[in-house]
């Protein structure tokens, strides 16, 4: 079943900050953050395990609360480059990776 | 360089013409795997494979075939493609967590 992932859009202003939520209504070994620019193909950020470990990339970070089965992604003093379209995937077995319907992030100057 | 190729980048073609689009990695890896993106519905599994001669389903197997004879190598065929079928379809492949993307090959079928 895909994980769900909310807000659907936001548009952002260059240096503020962004939440962007998934979560699932099963249970979970482990969570994926990509991000995918226009046109191009999703580029892997970070994954997060089962254990409630939280970690970072630059100015992007992401948490996972494995009771919840719930993940969020932070980003950190948006800059320009961080626009496009996030997604989260949810592994439940063993390397079959199901995505969200994507985040579509916009930061203007 | 490392990388994974997709061809036909772009493919236009009727219902039930028999297609395959060919994946390619150079970097020894041994996880491949195949998704389809549609506006709205994200990227969805189609099939996945852990090593030569072994591939397993992911959530839209329907009208899709996969081979893995050579670890370097995954297609993606469709013996009789249909409307439905039109898509972007991604191939990737992984070490570890990190998965790398294909290009993206678009295929519209008529």
């Amino acid at each position: 079943q895909q994980p769900v992932q909310s807000p659907q859009a936001v548009i952002l202003r260059e240096g503020e900050d962004a939440v962007i939520n998934c979560s699932s209504s099963k249970a979970l070994y482990s969570v994926h953050w990509y991000r995918q620019k226009h046109g191009e193909a999703p580029v892997f950020l970070m994954i997060l395990l089962k254990g409630g470990e939280q970690k970072g990339h630059d100015k992007i970070s992401a948490s996972f609360n494995e009771k919840k089965q719930q993940s969020s992604l932070y980003l950190t003093a948006s800059q320009l480059s961080y626009s496009g379209t996030y997604f989260c995937g949810t592994e439940i077995s063993a390397r079959q990776l199901t995505f969200g319907s994507g985040t579509q992030l916009t930061v203007l100057p | 360089e490392a990388q994974v190729t997709q061809n036909p980048r772009y493919l236009i073609t009727v219902t039930g013409k028999k297609l395959t689009v060919t994946c390619s990695q150079n970097m020894n890896h041994e996880y491949m795997s195949w998704y389809r993106q549609d506006p709205g519905l994200g990227l969805r599994q189609i099939y996945y494979s852990m090593n030569v001669e072994v591939t397993d389903k992911g959530d839209v197997p329907e009208g899709y075939k996969v081979s893995r004879k050579e670890k370097r190598n995954f297609p993606l065929i469709l013996e009789s493609p249909s409307p439905n079928q039109t898509s972007l379809y991604f191939c990737a492949s992984s070490f570890g967590y990190t998965q790398y993307f294909g290009p993206g090959t678009r295929l519209t079928v008529l």
